[in-house]
């Protein structure tokens, strides 16, 4: 398996616009979370989904952030309108529930890279 | 609720020395626990986990971490620091989420 896909890697955008994460899991998991990461806040879990449902998605900042997983082996995290203030690393992870009794490790994408201006 | 904690953001170590990076865990199950590594622009990439039996656990890269369920901890060493350690290191709990520890900052120093 290729790892966990995401693109682009890197999306340089302008104030308003909207912007669109994609991230591609590793076949046959079933978690699938999406993660920002930044120097004041660190890596921050914005939402998760189990068997292409949202489970949690209580660290979504704010309604302009949408995630959605249409099938097992795709997902998108968009922000409309996007801000200078969601800059940051979106990191796309995945993994599949251990014994049931938790994950195993989760496997993370390259990450995307966004800079808005 | 899961907890990590992580203590201290920043390590710094001379090339040669102990490595000790360590993390501390509250769980009401079990728990599964992680250490990650990220080096500087890449994603995190597992350094070692531990799940069920041995307590110490070998990774790569010559890290290990020992479970240690009476002191709620899975600290991370290395006997001797490289250069090429320089990066950040998580610590994360499995439950149906990753919890992961606010990251440590290693340098090394020559």
């Amino acid at each position: 398996d290729a790892g966990v896909i995401q693109s682009p890697r890197h999306e340089v955008t302008e104030m308003g616009q909207e912007v669109t994460l994609r991230c591609k899991p590793i076949s046959g998991h079933d978690y699938l979370f999406w993660y920002r990461q930044t120097m004041m806040r660190g890596l921050e879990l914005l939402i998760y989904f189990n068997n292409n449902v949202p489970i949690d998605d209580s660290g979504m900042p704010e309604d302009r952030f949408s995630a959605k997983m249409p099938n097992a082996s795709f997902s998108t995290l968009k922000i409309q309108p996007s801000e200078p203030r969601d800059s940051a690393v979106y990191f796309c992870a995945s993994s599949f529930l251990l014994g049931g009794q938790g994950n195993t490790e989760a496997f993370f994408g390259q990450g995307t890279r966004l800079t808005v201006v | 609720a899961q907890s990590v904690t992580q203590l201290g953001s920043h390590v710094s170590v001379s090339e040669g020395a102990l490595v000790l990076l360590r993390c501390n865990y509250s769980s009401s199950v079990p728990p599964y626990l992680f250490w990650y590594v990220q080096y500087p622009n890449q994603g995190l990439q597992l350094l070692l986990k531990y799940t069920t039996g041995a307590t110490l656990v070998k990774g790569i890269n010559g890290f290990e971490a020992e479970f240690k369920k009476s002191e709620t901890s899975f600290h991370l060493t290395k006997p001797s620091a490289h250069m090429s350690d320089a990066a950040e290191y998580f610590c994360a709990l499995s439950g149906s989420r990753l919890t992961f520890g606010e990251g440590t900052q290693l340098t090394v120093n020559p």
